[in-house]
């Protein structure tokens, strides 16, 4: 399995909460994406990078920024939560954009009342 | 737009069974595809990927088809257990952007 941690797991959350979900990688890859997976909308692709401070958004940005100031490291911020963001938020690596398959982690389940 | 899509909502077979998941795909340009597992509670695990210079890679007890002239991917189970119970998404590069087009999924179900 790929070396990729998110922490936490679980978390509830109030409204108007700032929330950080974290992703930790051990494979070096240049790659780092995250996803939110919602009932009948599948994975959706809420940003990635593409090196240290280097990022971009995905298809549903609103509400959410990224930080990697290492390449282990991407964090994923919900400067203030709405219960619009509940979901299960998935990260993932790759070593190349579109030649090799991304990894994914186990996730982070976000409850926000 | 471009899109990846099953034609399966639900499998459901016997264990020992060869499982068969279809998966149709819109971008005749596409040339890397990709299956992904996954079970409940868990991220998607990668199983198989394909490239489209091929018709055909296998993998252990699984085999990914390519069919590029009507635009579809199977993925075969071989002698189904029931730890293959679980949701199975194939998967798509967006060609110059950082995504992947996932189909809906397809859920296996494995009984004994």
């Amino acid at each position: 399995d790929a070396g990729i941690t998110q922490s936490p797991r679980h978390k509830v959350t109030e409204t108007g909460t700032p929330v950080t979900l974290r992703c930790h990688q051990t494979e070096n890859h240049r790659y780092m994406y995250w996803y939110r997976q919602d009932p009948g909308h599948g994975l959706r692709l809420i940003h990635y990078s593409y090196g240290v401070k280097d990022t971009d958004k995905g298809e549903v940005s609103d509400g959410y920024s990224v930080s990697r100031s290492k390449t282990e490291d991407f964090l994923l911020t919900l400067e203030s939560a709405t219960s619009s963001q509940t979901s299960v938020y998935f990260c993932a690596i790759s070593a190349a954009r579109e030649s090799q398959p991304q990894h994914f982690g186990d996730g982070t389940r976000l409850s926000i009342l | 737009g471009e899109s990846v899509g099953l034609h399966l909502p639900t499998l459901s077979v016997q264990e020992g069974d060869n499982s068969i998941i279809n998966c149709a795909y819109s971008n005749s340009a596409s040339d890397y595809f990709i299956w992904y597992k996954q079970e409940s509670g868990k991220g998607p695990q990668f199983i198989i990927d394909i490239r489209s210079n091929m018709d055909k890679r296998q993998g252990q007890r699984v085999t990914v088809l390519l069919n590029k002239t009507v635009k579809h991917l199977s993925l075969q189970i071989a002698a189904t257990q029931p730890g293959d119970s679980a949701v199975y998404f194939c998967a798509e590069p967006l060609r110059g952007y950082n995504k992947l087009i996932f189909g809906a999924g397809t859920r296996l179900a494995v009984h004994p």
